[in-house]
């Protein structure tokens, strides 16, 4: 199999607080992760790319100092959002990629709510 | 990045097949289209991708036009469990980002 996790799955927190959600893949090694933000009743956006042991790859328009990403192992990437403000309050979720350029697998999401 | 259009809904019958269908006028010849789906709170499932030839595995088949400007994702047998967001995907070979666009809600009537 091929299975990723988000910890935590959901999380509250008040307004200028950070917070981490962490992507794990569990049997596999992930060359490539990604990070996308969901809304309600909206589609995934794309955030980040994120590679092992690089500098993450942000989409236009996301604020890389808002959105800190650390790939520090095949298994492991953590999104950290600083500072966060209520309008953070969104549906994340990564994905993860074997060296196959064509399937990627997908956490169950992390939902953030800011007070 | 080459668009996908598909329907904002569809409702099925449980037990009788499913066609949605998916419009990528711009595709290019590397690009291949893939299919996911979400449940509500969950993150994307894969079901099925392709090239160009057609393609099938346990959970759908996938209908790829000749001239590759279209595809249809094929669920022989809905059941109340398929309901959801279906995605289909355009991505380049060995550029392997998604961008998702807005989907298709199948609702599966019993």
């Amino acid at each position: 199999g091929a299975v990723v996790s988000q910890h935590p799955s959901r999380v509250i927190c008040k307004s200028g607080t950070s917070v981490k959600i962490e992507c794990r893949s569990l049997d596999f090694q992930a060359t490539t992760m990604f990070w996308y933000r969901q809304f309600p009743k909206q589609s995934l956006m794309l955030m980040a790319t994120s590679n092992e042991g690089s500098k993450a790859t942000y989409e236009q328009g996301v604020e890389k100092d808002k959105f800190l990403i650390n790939h520090a192992s095949l298994t492991l990437s953590t999104l950290t959002v600083t500072s966060a403000h209520p309008e953070d309050s969104s549906f994340y979720i990564c994905s993860a990629t074997k060296g196959r350029a064509d399937e990627q697998f997908f956490g169950p999401g992390t939902r953030l709510t800011v007070l | 990045d080459a668009k996908t259009t598909q329907p904002n809904s569809m409702e099925s019958n449980e037990e009788e097949p499913v066609h949605l269908p998916c419009n990528h006028s711009t595709i290019s010849g590397t690009d291949y289209i893939h299919w996911y789906r979400q449940l509500p709170s969950q993150g994307p499932e894969y079901v099925i991708h392709g090239l160009t030839s057609n393609v099938n595995n346990r959970m759908a088949s996938l209908a790829i036009a000749e001239d590759r400007k279209s595809s249809t994702l094929i669920l022989h047998r809905a059941t109340l469990r398929d309901a959801a967001v279906y995605y289909c995907i355009l991505t380049r070979y060995n550029f392997n980002k998604f961008y998702f666009g807005s989907g298709t809600k199948l609702n599966v009537k019993p």
